[in-house]
């Protein structure tokens, strides 16, 4: 089966710092890959949709200028907190998909700012 | 995408079926069900999904109702393992655009 490799697993940064999270697809290619956030005891939220080689596409509320999202290629996607602050301490979780496996799941990278 | 609405929670003694119910009263005739569900701090793994008539894989089966407006996933042999959030999540079928999840439900099996 398709397979998403999200990585780190797990980060801690300084207040203030950025910090990258990739996701890759690793046994297909991926058309449009999503970016969720999750608080504890929370469904998943969905961040930004982003397509190989174009803008992402932001959910209302979520800053872009923030959450930078690059889709360089078919099967990486990358999410980077900027300038980030505890508030930002959460669960962040990828997904790709395409069209013979629907929608596959990355681990998660649980971030947490200090 | 038409809304759900499912239990917060249940419970259900290993080795049972689980019976995890979900409605969605305005599902459109286009509309599919999935099901995912997600062990805590991993990501969301796919089940089953459906349009109208009953569903089984390996994991679980979908039980549609004939008007559509509700649905069941049946988890035949609850484990330890099974226990997660499930969400079920009505949608147009695999479009590739965006995919929301509602709240779930956090099922619990008990030893």
């Amino acid at each position: 089966g398709a397979v998403v490799s999200q990585h780190p697993s797990r980060v801690i940064c300084k207040s203030g710092t950025s910090v990258k999270i990739e996701c890759r697809s690793l046994d297909f290619q991926a058309t449009t890959m999503f970016w969720y956030r999750q608080f504890p005891k929370q469904s998943l939220m969905l961040m930004a949709t982003s397509n190989e080689g174009s803008k992402a596409t932001y959910e209302q509320g979520v800053e872009k200028d923030k959450f930078l999202i690059n889709h360089a290629s078919l099967t990486l996607s990358t999410l980077t907190v900027t300038s980030a602050h505890p508030e930002d301490s959460s669960f962040y979780i990828c997904s790709a998909w395409d069209t013979h496996y629907g929608y596959t799941f990355g681990s998660g990278t649980r971030l947490t700012v200090v | 995408d038409a809304k759900t609405t499912q239990p917060p929670s249940m419970d259900c003694a290993e080795g049972r079926a689980a019976n995890l119910p979900c409605n969605h009263s305005t599902i459109s005739g286009n509309e599919y069900v999935y099901w995912y569900r997600q062990i805590h701090s991993q990501g969301p793994q796919y089940i089953i999904h459906g349009l109208k008539n009953n569903e089984t894989n390996e994991m679980a089966s979908l039980i549609i109702t004939e008007d559509r407006k509700s649905s069941t996933l049946i988890l035949p042999h609850a484990t330890l393992r099974d226990t997660a959030v499930y969400y079920c999540i009505v949608r147009p079928s695999n479009t590739g655009n965006q995919f929301y999840f509602g709240t779930g439900t956090s099922l619990t099996v008990i030893p």
